[in-house]
């Protein structure tokens, strides 16, 4: 199946740093990445939808100014956590579809912000 | 949007038994129903998944039924064993390939 890798795999922050997540489909090229945040024993939620050489689409509730996408190339899409506190902590999982709907996930990053 | 809900939240059975979880969706528009298996701490993966124009779908002890009309779809797992532990999600997608994924299910199979 196609891959999709996510670094790092895990990070602990300060309160009020920034942290860069990074999405990268390795086999495969997609204009077109999501971003999940995972609580524990939750489901996923989708944040937001990552457009290759465009702006980001952010599902309602999420802060566009505080998790900032880009998605510079047709394998790389980046998640910024700005200004990060103790409430961002949390799985943050991207996926990209490949074919005509099947999407491939990443492995996750697990954020924890003191 | 999409509104996806799934039963049971938890579902404990012996192995060698069968195990099924049920997802219903709201959006009519909804053309692609896929099947997740979580484990802690690691990614999604894909185990099944099933399109709206296909009814019912297997793959050696998984399958999965979509009933169109009631907006509703299954996964059935039969001779489970305990590898097959774990949470299990399922998801439908709208427009955009866009995913909403169900409350999850988390099964425990006891030997």
């Amino acid at each position: 199946g196609a891959v999709v890798s996510q670094h790092p795999s895990r990070v602990i922050c300060k309160s009020g740093t920034s942290v860069k997540i990074e999405c990268r489909s390795l086999d495969f090229q997609a204009t077109t990445m999501f971003w999940y945040r995972q609580f524990p024993k939750q489901s996923l939620m989708l944040m937001a939808t990552s457009n290759e050489g465009s702006k980001a689409t952010y599902e309602q509730g999420v802060e566009k100014d505080k998790f900032l996408i880009n998605h510079a190339s047709l394998t790389l899409s980046t998640l910024t956590v700005t200004s990060a506190h103790p409430e961002d902590s949390s799985f943050y999982i991207c996926s990209a579809p490949r074919g005509q709907d099947t999407q491939y996930f990443g492995p996750g990053t697990r954020l924890t912000v003191l | 949007g999409e509104n996806v809900e799934q039963h049971p939240s938890t579902l404990s059975v012996q192995e060698g038994d069968s195990a099924v979880i049920k997802c219903t969706y709201s959006d009519s528009a909804s053309n692609y129903f896929p099947w997740y298996k979580q484990e802690l701490g690691k990614r999604p993966q894909l185990i099944i998944d099933i399109r709206s124009n296909v009814g019912e779908k297997k793959d050696q002890r998984i399958a999965v039924t979509l009933n169109k009309t009631a907006k509703h779809f299954s996964l059935h797992i039969t001779e489970t064993q305990p590898e097959d532990s774990a949470v299990y999600f399922c998801a439908g997608t709208g427009t955009a390939s866009k995913l909403t994924f169900g409350t999850g299910t988390r099964l425990q199979v006891t030997l």
